[in-house]
């Protein structure tokens, strides 16, 4: 599967919008893009993912470049409960080896009051 | 309620114990995934299994062993081999575990294994 790129950390004030970037130059034709999210001590959840068309879901929104090299997860108003490491993930479609996801070290999300 | 479950929350061993740590899921999935977390770092693959009676090694196999007799379990036992055991463990499982259509993986809370 390729690789994805994210910034380390990110920072945003309580009930404001976060834009959480991811760069896949490698991206295949076939490679989802997922985002997952994990709170402190718990298990990652799932946020969402698309394939080239920008997705929309109760969590969050899924922007998807024109060359899907890059893509940007949205929370349009974050909340204290937002913060957590947010993981993309690419994931090759026609892969045999089931579903196991390649998490990176991830973006960890602080929400300031 | 659906979910997974695994036990215990927090576990400790002395060194050169092996240990099994459980997975048990409800949501009637096919396949079963155990990863590995060490602080700051991010999701590694142990073991997968696609379906019952049936498993792959993933990224970090050695030192680690599974099986899968039933579909709803998946025990991970960390033996002796395994160098550096102390991490939190997460085993999470999808519908299924190949074919074309997408399925989000569920995660149960995770086993906190501290080898002493």
């Amino acid at each position: 599967d390729a690789k994805t790129t994210q910034p380390n950390s990110m920072e945003s004030n309580e009930e404001e919008p976060v834009h959480l970037p991811c760069n896949h130059s490698t991206i295949s034709g076939t490679d989802y893009i997922h985002w997952y999210r994990q709170l402190p001590s718990q298990g990652p959840e799932y946020v969402i993912h698309g394939l080239t068309s920008n997705v929309n879901n109760r969590m969050a929104s899924l922007a998807i470049a024109e060359d899907r090299k890059s893509s940007t997860l949205i929370l349009h108003r974050a909340t204290l409960r937002d913060a957590a490491v947010y993981y993309c993930i690419l994931r090759d479609v026609l892969s045999n080896s089931g579903y196991a996801l390649n998490f990176g070290k991830g973006t960890s999300l602080l929400v300031t009051p | 309620d659906g979910g997974i479950t695994q036990s215990p929350k927090y576990l400790f061993r002395k060194e050169g114990q092996n240990v099994t740590l459980s997975c048990e899921q409800n949501l009637n999935h096919d396949a079963m995934y155990w990863y590995r977390q060490d602080p700051g770092q991010g999701l590694r693959l142990i073991y997968y299994s696609q379906i019952v009676n049936d498993f792959q090694k993933g990224d970090i196999a050695e030192g680690y062993s599974v099986s899968r007799e039933k579909k709803e379990s998946f025990p991970l036992t960390v033996t002796s081999a395994q160098k550096n055991p102390t991490a939190f463990y997460l085993c999470a499982s999808s519908i299924t575990g190949g074919g074309s259509s997408y399925n989000e993986q569920f995660f149960g809370p995770g086993t906190r294994l501290t080898v002493l």
